[in-house]
This record gives C-alpha cells, sequence and structure tokens, in this order.
C-alpha cells in the first residue's frame, strides 16, 4: 500500500462544478504539499499545509491532522483548470508524492 | 525575478552512457530539490541540497548524485545508464528547507535512453 493515496485518479467535470480531490496518507507528517502539473510537465506549486485550511482565489486545502486527510477543493471550476492535481506528505525531512488526479473540465 | 532554469530540456543517451543535468535556482534560493518523474512510479525524491551541502537523500542507487555549487547552482549526474532512467527529472528552489517551504519547480529535462 502507498503512504500516500490519492481519490478519484480521474475526474471529469462540467465547467462550473465544484471539485473535490482527496489525499490519505498513513505516516505521519509535518506538512502537506498540494500541486498542479499541466500538460508539458510544468509543476506549480499550490498550497503547503500543516493544520487547518488555506484558500487562493478559487481552490481551497484543507487537512485534518487526526484522520490523515487532506481534500482539495475547486469552486467554479473551468476548462483551465484541467491539470494532474499531485499530493505530497512531507514525513521525516523527504516528500513523498500520491500519483496524482487527473482533471478534466469540459466547456 | 527568474524563474528555475534547467538545462538541457531534451537529451537522448544510449545505454551505459553517463548524463549531467543542471538547474540555476531562483536568485536568492539556497534549496534545491531533484526529483524523477516517471508513468510507473510517478514523483520521487532523488535529493536535496542547501548551501552545498545534501541534506536528503532519496532510495536510488549510487549511480545518482549530485552537488550543488556557492551561487546555488545543482547539477545531478547519472552515471552507466539504463533504459529505466528514462524520466522527466525536474528540480525545484525553495529559500529553505524544501518540505516546509514553498517550491518553485523548473521546467524539466527529459532523457530518453537507448
Amino acid at each position: 500500500k502507498n503512504e500516500v493515496e490519492q481519490s478519484p485518479q480521474n475526474l471529469t467535470a462540467q465547467e462550473g462544478e465544484f471539485i473535490t480531490i482527496n489525499c490519505s496518507y498513513s505516516v505521519g507528517i509535518s506538512a502537506l504539499h498540494w500541486l498542479q502539473q499541466h500538460p508539458g510537465g510544468g509543476i506549480v506549486s499550490l498550497f503547503m499545509l500543516s493544520s487547518g485550511k488555506k484558500k487562493h482565489g478559487r481552490l481551497i486545502a484543507t487537512i485534518n491532522i487526526q484522520e490523515k486527510h487532506s481534500s482539495l477543493h475547486i469552486t467554479a471550476s473551468h476548462p483551465r483548470d484541467s491539470a494532474v492535481y499531485i499530493c505530497a506528505v512531507l514525513s521525516g525531512s523527504r516528500l513523498t508524492f500520491g500519483e496524482g488526479t487527473q482533471l478534466t473540465v469540459n466547456p | 525575478k527568474a524563474g528555475v532554469t534547467q538545462t538541457p530540456r531534451y537529451l537522448i543517451k544510449t545505454r551505459g552512457q553517463q548524463v549531467t543535468l543542471s538547474c540555476s535556482p531562483i536568485s536568492g534560493h539556497r534549496s534545491v530539490s531533484w526529483y524523477q518523474q516517471t508513468p510507473g512510479q510517478g514523483l520521487q525524491f532523488l535529493f536535496e541540497y542547501f548551501s552545498e551541502t545534501q541534506r536528503n537523500k532519496g532510495n536510488f542507487p549510487g549511480r545518482f548524485s549530485g552537488r550543488q555549487f556557492s551561487n546555488s547552482r545543482s547539477e545531478m549526474n547519472v552515471s552507466t545508464l539504463e533504459l529505466g532512467d528514462s524520466a522527466l527529472y525536474l528540480c525545484a528552489s525553495s529559500l529553505g528547507t524544501s518540505g516546509y517551504n514553498e517550491q518553485f519547480f523548473g521546467p524539466g529535462t527529459r532523457l530518453t535512453v537507448l
């Protein structure tokens, strides 16, 4: 079993829909990152959090340390949100990554 | 401020050869981390350098090595290339330790081993 599990693996939505991507982990962590990877490979860091909730524009990230779970929400989704979303956890001193969630938002 | 740059962007090598990849971090960033991304394994941590010292290393064989220079630029080297080393190699820089700070990723070097 992977230390970091993401669900769903693939997600297709219609423009405007509310989207949730989940990340569960099995180890103790110091921090959790959400990353966005566009076709072509470029990766952008969206959030780093160790507790509670963070919001940036239409994106919201939450983490529940006790339940070892984090969610990434996208409100009013748009086709430009189409990308792979990757969860990464800091355990010890290194980052371990989930396999990613491929999101496609159709107009 | 210029972003993270990686050179070369694409590389084709044959088995047994060695390769050196370069990463220039954002000015002022002292931490550089390297990652390997393959379709089968996803993203995996290779190593992190901070102020010219290797701070962490992932679970990769000794054929994978790196270094960081006094200007924070970093190189990684892979010797005796194997077919399975074909991957996208990404570097990321941050102000402080990578896990606790926002990382800024370069565009990657796509290595193909024939």
